[in-house]
């Protein structure tokens, strides 16, 4: 399967815990992308690389959540001293660069928070 | 701030009837996304529209922009019980700037 591949699809953790998500791109993608999703909403733009670089981070992003792209290849998205409004679905996408630069999606990883 | 809009947020149709599905967008963008996404499962994308007048068809559905309106329109063409899912128009404001998704709509086919 040459798809986007996200690990682990589930997480439950305890308040105070710290998580991590991984996340692999389609190999030939420069573009890289995390999305939160909650039930019944659209998905939440949290930060982008281009290649091993992160251009942008969402201001509603605490400083508890960082991202990294070592190398520029796989992802991954950790957050510290998770809240139970930290759950939701945690979503991976890549893409071109240029045209088509279309999203790719991952399956998500659904992180519940007790 | 770039924000975009959905409407119906939902909608329950029967099979075999019309129905258009619209999405509007506040600030100029490059391209505009229509994605599917069936319950508990990821995206799937649909159509990429990147100028005015563009027009896309894929089976029963066909989506069209109006850049100068901010308007895209998702048309579905004599539903079928398959096509019940939520549907996500997003719109990129540059090719180098973030995604921003619409709430989505959620799609319910009657038969």
């Amino acid at each position: 399967d040459t798809g986007v591949s996200q690990d682990p699809r589930h997480k439950i953790t305890k308040r105070g815990q710290n998580v991590t998500f991984r996340c692999d791109p389609i190999s030939e993608h420069n573009r890289l992308y995390w999305y939160r999703q909650t039930l019944g909403q659209g998905p939440e733009f949290l930060t982008y690389f281009q290649n091993e670089a992160q251009l942008e981070k969402s201001r509603l992003l605490s400083d508890r959540f960082s991202a990294e792209r070592p190398k520029g290849s796989f992802s991954t998205l950790e957050i510290q001293r998770t809240e139970q409004g930290d759950s939701a679905m945690y979503l991976c996408a890549s893409s071109l660069s240029w045209f088509p630069d279309t999203q790719y999606f991952g399956p998500g990883t659904r992180l519940t928070v007790l | 701030e770039l924000k975009v809009e959905q409407n119906p947020l939902f909608l329950s149709m029967q099979e075999g009837k019309n129905y258009t599905i619209y999405c509007n967008y506040s600030t100029t963008s490059d391209r505009l996304y229509w994605y599917r996404q069936d319950p508990g499962k990821s995206l799937e994308s649909l159509f990429v529209l990147l100028s005015n007048g563009a027009v896309k068809q894929e089976g029963r559905l066909m989506a069209s922009l109006d850049t100068k309106a901010r308007l895209s329109t998702l048309h579905i063409t004599a539903a079928v019980h398959d096509l019940s899912a939520t549907y996500f128009c997003a719109v990129m404001k540059t090719s180098y700037d973030k995604v921003i998704f619409g709430p989505g709509t959620s799609l319910s086919v009657i038969p």
